[in-house]
């Protein structure tokens, strides 16, 4: 699977849309973005992810570039309860089904 | 709809001894694995368990060892402690194929070796 890069924390004033960016320049043409969150003191939670196409869904906006060398999470209008550790991880579908979690960042929405 | 449930939420053990932490998954996955976090670091994939046989590993000693009920439900076992084993332990229910990877995660045990 290929290696992500993101920020190691970011803030985000609340009700502001938080914008969470992830490289993973080595990605591959049949690798997926997956997107997790892990608030204070729980398991992770899955959000949202994507192939090549932007996707929205009741939580959260993913787009990714044309070139798939990144991607952004957006979480449109963040509340105190975003504050979490964000993970982007990249998949392949078919290969070892373990998720593969990296340091993920720090969003801290701010009052 | 009950999510991914987790026994015990907290444990002591001392070193060298053995410890089980139990597992239900959410109504209707029936493939189950096993994360280890750290203190301060990402969760690492330990095992994953579907029909009842374990399916994938990661890389931890044989310590670690699995099993899976056919109610789906999965313990993890862990012999001969070391401080270093202390740590949250998460369990991630999900259904099999493409959607493995859509995993719900449990609160988790955090265990303690003394």
């Amino acid at each position: 699977d290929a290696k992500t890069t993101q920020p190691t924390s970011m803030d985000c004033a609340e009700g502001r849309a938080a914008n969470l960016p992830c490289n993973h320049s080595t990605i591959s043409g049949n690798e997926y973005v997956y997107w997790y969150r892990q608030i204070h003191s729980q398991g992770p939670q899955y959000i949202i992810h994507g192939l090549k196409n932007n996707e929205t869904n009741e939580m959260a906006s993913l787009i990714i570039t044309e070139d798939r060398k990144s991607s952004t999470l957006i979480l449109p209008h963040a509340t105190l309860r975003d504050t979490a550790v964000y993970y982007c991880i990249v998949i392949l579908l078919g290969s070892a089904r373990q998720l593969t979690f990296g340091s993920g960042t720090q969003l801290t929405v701010l009052p | 709809d009950a999510g991914v449930t987790q026994s015990p939420t907290h444990l002591i053990k001392t070193r060298g001894q053995q410890v089980t932490l139990r597992c239900s998954p959410k109504s209707g996955h029936d493939t189950v694995s096993w994360y280890q976090q750290a203190l301060g670091q990402g969760p690492q994939f330990i095992f994953q368990y579907y029909e009842e046989e374990e399916r994938q590993r990661g890389n931890f000693p044989d310590r670690f060892s699995g099993h899976q009920f056919p109610n789906y439900s999965s313990e993890l076992n862990v012999n001969a402690l070391l401080l270093g084993d202390s740590a949250l332990y998460l369990c991630a229910s999900s259904l099999p194929g493409t959607y493995s990877y859509e995993q719900y995660f449990g609160p988790g045990t955090r265990l303690t070796v003394t």
